[in-house]
């Protein structure tokens, strides 16, 4: 199965700040990758998706990038209404979809 | 916009099977273009795939191998409608399952359904 390691499991950060999470995977899934927000009770819901691409409606703070097996999500100053937990996702024809571990972002 | 409204029991004894339902609007679930699926959250947990289905003439299933011993999803296409069946539960299957329509080819995007917390207890 692949393998997904996103780091860190929790980061503290102020409004403003430049935020930058990362998702390793352990075998290749070309640009097969996709980021949630998360926040509590809630859905998940998508932010980028095929790895750089901003979902309709996603501010244009929240950035992906990465191919093969590294990728990042970047938010460029953070506001009051990020603070949430992100989760990574590879879908693809390699069986199972995994999710990252999560990270959680606190004030 | 596919909307997915899930129905299910929320309380289910150790042992027994968990069954959940997902009806699908704005989508039919015959006509590709999805795939249908489940994913869950333990309480204060991160999100796990369950699997999903593919509407085709062939075999579109696929499921996570830490749960394909006890795990079937099916389409009924009469009624627009998802099923999750669980075997054999233990506590370690209470969480929150969502039902997910991805897009296929769409790189992730999709629609989740509200939720439903399953607990299992006696």
């Amino acid at each position: 199965d692949i393998q997904m390691t996103q780091s860190p499991s929790t980061l503290s950060a102020s409004v403003g700040d430049r935020v930058t999470i990362t998702c390793r995977v352990s075998q290749s899934v070309s640009n097969w990758l996709a980021w949630y927000q998360q926040k509590p009770g809630k859905a998940p819901k998508i932010l980028i998706y095929k790895a750089s691409n901003l979902e309709r409606g996603v501010p244009s703070r929240f950035s992906g990038s990465g191919s093969g097996t590294e990728f990042t999500l970047t938010i460029s100053s953070l506001q009051p209404d990020d603070f949430a937990t992100y989760y990574c996702q590879h879908y693809g024809s390699s069986s199972p979809w995994t999710f990252g571990q999560g990270t959680r972002v606190d004030i | 916009q596919v909307l997915l409204q899930q129905s299910g029991p929320g309380l289910v004894k150790p042992s027994q099977t968990l069954s959940l339902t997902c009806t699908v609007s704005g989508a039919s679930i015959s006509g590709g273009g999805y795939h249908w699926s489940w994913v869950r959250q333990s309480p204060g947990k991160g999100l796990e795939w369950i699997g999903h289905d593919y509407y085709s003439w062939t075999n579109g299933y696929d499921y996570n191998p830490s749960l394909e011993s006890r795990v079937s999803i099916s389409l009924d296409t009469s009624k627009n409608q998802i099923s999750l069946k669980l075997t054999s539960v233990t506590a370690a299957d209470t969480a929150v399952y969502y039902c997910v329509a991805y897009l296929a080819g769409g790189g992730g995007r999709g629609s989740w359904g509200q939720g439903t917390l399953v607990t299992v207890s006696p």
